[in-house]
């Protein structure tokens, strides 16, 4: 079956310092891939997504690469604020009927 | 504004109770999820449908129900059957069913 393996939280970086989640996935066929962003007490909120091999899905100073041939879709940004703040969660769907399967999500802190 | 609300916020029921959760979204969105959030994990499927008067059972449909009578509308009936039901649970929409799926804030159930 489906599924997502993303890193371990918390991750804790001070203001400024790069972001790096790294996501792994298994899959048949050529899903979809996505990451949403949980905010405390919220919904998601969807950040990013790649539909294709070499997509680089990009927002808010977030990008992540769908690369096929290590089955990963790892999210960075270069400079995190204070209000970066939030759980990740990476996920993917296939075509057959949309349905999403997520990862465990990442906690990331980010302190001034 | 266009959106998912979910009510209300927080729900408190005591045992033995059976509680409905409210989803409306004026999207226009053919397909509805919900979704099941334990801490510091990711959220599962409980229940979906892609079209009104349709819906299907997910990875964790026992102990709970849904109806479509309305596209706008999808409640959750948390029923005594569900075991352990204190949970954040959070509702989604998509265009059709293999279209994006944007969530509503949530709606925390607590059992005492």
């Amino acid at each position: 079956g489906n599924s997502v393996t993303q890193m371990e939280g918390p991750v804790t970086l001070s203001e400024e310092a790069f972001l790096t989640i790294n996501c792994t996935y298994t899959a048949t066929g050529y899903p979809s891939l996505f990451w949403y962003v949980q905010y405390p007490g919220e919904g998601l909120q969807l950040l990013l997504k790649a539909t294709k091999a070499d997509d680089k899905g990009s927002n808010k100073g977030f990008e992540a690469t769908y690369r096929k041939e290590t089955t990963s879709f790892h999210l960075e940004k270069g400079s995190v604020q204070v209000s970066d703040s939030a759980v990740y969660f990476c996920a993917l769907s296939t075509d057959s009927w949309g349905k999403l399967q997520f990862g465990a999500g990442t906690q990331v802190v980010v302190t001034p | 504004d266009g959106g998912i609300t979910q009510s209300p916020k927080y729900l408190f029921r005591k045992e033995g109770q059976n509680v409905t959760l409210s989803c409306e979204q004026n999207l226009n969105h053919d397909a509805m999820y919900w979704y099941r959030q334990d801490p510091g994990q990711g959220l599962r499927l409980i229940y979906y449908s892609q079209i009104v008067n349709d819906f299907q059972k997910g990875d964790i449909a026992e102990g709970y129900s849904v109806s479509r009578e309305k596209k706008e509308s999808f409640p959750l009936t948390v029923t005594s059957a569900q075991k352990n039901p204190t949970a954040f649970y959070l509702c989604a929409s998509s265009l059709n069913r293999v279209d994006t799926q944007y969530f509503g804030p949530g709606t925390r159930l607590t059992v005492l």
